[in-house]
């Protein structure tokens, strides 16, 4: 079946740290792949997007680059701020329906 | 607009009580989703619909629980009678198209004492 799994957090970093967070998936066909935040107290949102092999999704700084030969989605950013922790999902949308499937959640703390 | 509503944003109730949770999509999106967000199970697809009519229920997790769209600018979730383990938060969803972006609301944390 479709299924999202990515690193456990939680992760912690310092202000204007590396961020990298580990994201693969299984999938049928051609998903696609998303990164989603949530702040404390909020609902998700969408951070950025791909929808097809080698496309890179990017906002805000974050990167993630659709690799299909290793099904990965990683979350990458140069240098993370303090307005940056939340909890990040990666979440995969199957090519023929509209069962979104989500990651457990990574939660970064970044800080000063 | 001011995105995807849902109330109560907490409901603390006792086993065996009726809970209806409430969810105002986006003007003019068509589609709407129901999700579940646990600790145990992180975030599940309960059901969604298009045009108002529900369209994939599979993730509802027994008779317990019941989702209905009146119409294009309401939907409830309601559990009745509630269980302790289905204390979670509960999010709602919407989108413009079944492959567009889904835009979450705040969630209603539920707890079921």
């Amino acid at each position: 079946g479709n299924s999202v799994t990515q690193m456990e957090g939680p992760v912690t970093l310092s202000e204007e740290a590396f961020l990298t967070i580990n994201c693969t998936y299984t999938a049928t066909g051609y998903p696609s792949l998303f990164w989603y935040v949530q702040y404390p107290g909020e609902g998700l949102q969408l951070l950025l997007k791909a929808t097809k092999a080698d496309d890179k999704g990017s906002n805000k700084g974050f990167e993630a680059t659709y690799r299909k030969e290793t099904t990965s989605f990683h979350l990458e950013k140069g240098s993370v701020q303090v307005s940056d922790s939340a909890v990040y999902f990666c979440a995969l949308r199957p090519y023929n329906n509209n069962d979104m499937r989500f990651g457990a959640g990574t939660r970064l703390t970044v800080k000063p | 607009d001011a995105g995807v509503i849902q109330s109560p944003r907490h409901e603390v109730t006792e086993m065996g009580q009726e809970v209806t949770l409430r969810c105002k999509p986006i003007s003019g999106h068509d589609y709407l989703f129901w999700y579940r967000q646990t600790m145990m199970r992180g975030l599940e697809l309960l059901i969604y619909f298009n045009n108002n009519v529900p369209i994939d229920d599979s993730g509802m997790p027994e008779d317990r629980f019941s989702a209905k769209m009146p119409n294009a600018s309401f939907s409830t979730l309601k559990i009745q009678p509630s269980e302790p383990r289905d204390s979670a938060v509960y999010f709602c969803a919407s989108s413009l198209g079944a492959k567009n972006i889904q835009y979450f609301g705040a969630g209603t944390r539920l707890s079921v004492l």
